[in-house]
């Protein structure tokens, strides 16, 4: 079946790059997601990129798609106390298993100290 | 705009209360989906909407039931609710089944 695998934990220095990074297992998967969530909050989009592309930048971040090797990571750079969060991996679908349903991580929870 | 509103905030009910949560979003989106949030959890898929009609149905217990009254609104009708069930519920829409998705904010559901 799917599975996504992230870290749970990373901890940085205000002013530093984060590099969260995640592994899937599905090969047929077609979009792979980055969404952010702050306490008590919902899941904020920040932003995804699909299969055949090996990188997206978007201001402070950057995506990573190694296709080969099922691992994709988020940069972001000048890491700020805003960006303290959960983040969860993402991927989807269509025609695999999870019929295009969303199948998480377990969130990695960034900590940014001052 | 990519908002996806959901209604109460927060919610508190007996084990004998019957209660709705609401979420709304006018983006044209077509498909809609609930999820439930364990604390330090990633959202569960409980059901998701295609076009209206009920796509999903992840094995949820009859006591929550699911209505799509109109393309721009979904609602989860709570009935005789367990403790267990006291979790995050978050509303999402997608241009189509299988696009990306917004979230809403969630409701904070705390059965005593």
């Amino acid at each position: 079946g799917e599975d996504v695998e992230q870290s749970l934990f990373l901890s940085v220095r205000e002013g530093d790059s984060s590099v969260i990074n995640c592994t899937y297992t599905d090969s047929s998967s077609t979009y792979l997601y980055w969404y952010k969530q702050e306490p008590g909050a919902g899941l904020q989009l920040l932003t995804y990129i699909f299969s055949n592309m090996d990188m997206k930048q978007d201001q402070r971040l950057t995506v990573l798609l190694n296709k080969k090797d099922k691992h994709l990571s988020l940069r972001i750079a000048d890491t700020q106390t805003g960006d303290s969060a959960i983040y969860f991996c993402a991927e989807t679908s269509p025609s695999g298993g999870s019929q295009g349903n969303l199948i998480f991580g377990k969130g990695t929870k960034l900590s940014v100290k001052p | 705009d990519t908002e996806v509103t959901q209604t109460p905030k927060h919610l508190v009910m007996g084990m004998t209360n019957k209660k709705s949560l609401k979420c709304e979003q006018h983006m044209g989106h077509r498909a809609m989906y609930w999820y439930k949030q364990k604390a330090k959890k990633p959202p569960e898929l409980m059901f998701v909407y295609s076009y209206e009609k009920l796509s999903i149905n992840e094995s949820v217990p009859s006591r929550f039931s699911p209505e799509c009254p109109n393309s721009s609104l979904l609602n989860l009708h709570l009935h005789a609710l367990q403790p267990e069930d006291s979790a995050l519920y978050l509303c999402a829409s997608s241009f189509s089944k299988g696009s990306e998705q917004y979230f809403g904010p969630g409701t904070r559901l705390t059965v005593t």
